[in-house]
């Protein structure tokens, strides 16, 4: 079954800490996975996909299809990347399956 | 705890037809739901916040008439796909929210109009 684990559903770590979110996902076929974002009171927005392998806002995420997971981290975290974070496994037919988050704040 | 589901997880229809997708909160109790559209490789679309008791908030460039939202209890919101064109294909995700733990996401319903 596709599934898209997230552990920890709340993290916290102080300003300039490095944070690394955790997702693991679990699917036969080659996949392709997402983090998603939603800062208070905004809507949820894309972070980034693995396929661009891009940094986002500092946040970097690699496939490792070993271990089958999909970790987001930065090494500097700021106040303002508090917020949730949502790991998702987009399938073949384009169906999406989301972890169920994780809630990060950055303390000062 | 926290799970969200939608019913059905595909459907086929005719177009002109309307089709109602179901999402529930299986064990909480969720006074806003969200309802999503997945374009093909694209990032997620709101497209309107659903409050139990009250109108929906629909996302600007969304057609209310087309997408009839109606929460009427604590744990069900539908979303209703009148007249449906071809053009209304597409995978189409709920979310409950649950105040300062999040959204939890339904597994998600593909809408195809033949």
């Amino acid at each position: 079954a596709q599934r898209v684990t997230q552990p920890e559903k709340l993290l916290s770590v102080f300003k300039g800490a490095p944070v690394e979110l955790k997702c693991n996902y679990s699917y036969s076929g080659s996949p392709e996975l997402f983090w998603y974002v939603q800062y208070s009171r905004q809507r949820l927005q894309l972070l980034l996909r693995h396929i661009s392998r891009e940094s986002i806002k500092g946040f970097t995420a690699d496939l490792n299809k070993g271990e089958t997971s999909f970790h987001l981290k930065k090494p500097f975290a700021q106040e303002e990347d508090s917020a949730m974070y949502y790991c998702a496994l987009s399938l073949p037919n384009n169906d999406m399956r989301f972890g169920a988050g994780t809630r990060l704040t950055v303390k000062p | 705890g926290a799970v969200v589901s939608q019913h059905p997880s595909r459907v086929i229809c005719k177009s002109g037809t309307s089709v109602k997708i179901e999402c529930r909160s299986l064990d909480f109790q969720a006074t806003t739901m969200f309802w999503y559209r997945q374009f093909p490789k694209q990032s997620l679309m709101l497209m309107a916040t659903s409050n139990e008791g009250s109108k929906a908030t629909y996302e600007q460039g969304v057609e209310k008439d087309k997408f009839l939202i109606n929460h009427a209890s604590l744990t069900l919101s539908t979303l209703t796909v009148t007249s449906a064109h071809p053009e209304d294909s597409s995978f189409y995700i709920c979310s409950a929210s649950i105040p300062a733990l999040g959204q939890f996401f339904g597994p998600g319903t593909r809408l195809t109009v033949l």
